[in-house]
């Protein structure tokens, strides 16, 4: 079975573009999560969708966006990059929302903003 | 509302001895509990997961965790350190309200070296 895939892998970028970052979750899983890594603030929740539905929403501002699709495949979107967005945007996929659901991890897709 | 505290950025054993990296949980409801490890340039791997049945929990490699409310803890232990588990370890809580939206909250990690 094949895990979570992520592209791309490695993304340079300057202020004031906008990119988009996919997610492929592992076959059969339902909710897919978004998380942003950075070595001050650690890793922050983003957003979840299930179905389709995001259902839950972290505390980041509107320049932050997503969507999940009919085969689960999720799209992150940054808009307006800023200097702080540099991170590393990492996805996550389980069957259901259950709190005590395992998940399961992508590689990542680290961001560079110049 | 919840909070998990890792009390250790970093730890340093010796091949061989023992692992001790400590997680203090805080959670208005009944929590889930868990540890994932992350190698340099890759996602997260769940180790092991509390929810609510034993209280010590074996996890994979050799890992396991003890959850202890009156303390508020769930340390993760390994017998004899490997060269491999150098990496960086997370704790996690996830409380159970019935009804809420899932609400994953990571600890600030511990980077685990393995000295030879």
């Amino acid at each position: 079975k094949a895990g979570v895939t992520q592209t791309p892998r490695y993304l340079i970028k300057t202020r004031g573009q906008q990119v988009t970052l996919s997610c492929s979750p592992i076959s059969g899983h339902r909710s897919v999560s978004w998380y942003q890594q950075t070595p001050g603030q650690g890793l922050q929740f983003l957003f979840e969708y299930f179905s389709e539905t995001q259902r839950n929403k972290g505390n980041f501002p509107g320049r932050f966006s997503g969507r999940q699709f009919s085969n689960s495949r999720s799209e992150m979107n940054v808009s307006t990059l800023e200097l702080g967005d540099s991170a590393l945007y990492l996805c996550a996929s389980s069957f259901n929302q259950a709190s005590n659901e395992k998940l399961f991890f992508g590689s990542g897709t680290q961001l560079s903003v110049l | 509302a919840q909070s998990v505290t890792q009390l250790d950025s970093h730890v340093s054993v010796s091949e061989g001895t023992p692992v001790l990296l400590r997680c203090n949980y805080s959670s208005s409801y009944s929590p889930s509990l868990f540890w994932y490890v992350q190698h340099p340039n890759k996602g997260l791997q769940l180790l092991l997961k509390y929810t609510s049945a034993a209280t010590l929990v074996k996890g994979i490699n050799g890992f396991e965790a003890e959850f202890k409310k009156s303390e508020t803890s769930f340390h993760l232990t390994k017998p004899s350190a490997h060269m491999s588990d150098a990496a960086e370890y997370f704790c996690v809580v996830s409380d159970n309200r019935l009804g809420s939206a899932r609400q994953l909250t990571f600890g600030s990690g511990t980077q685990l070296t393995v000295l030879p």
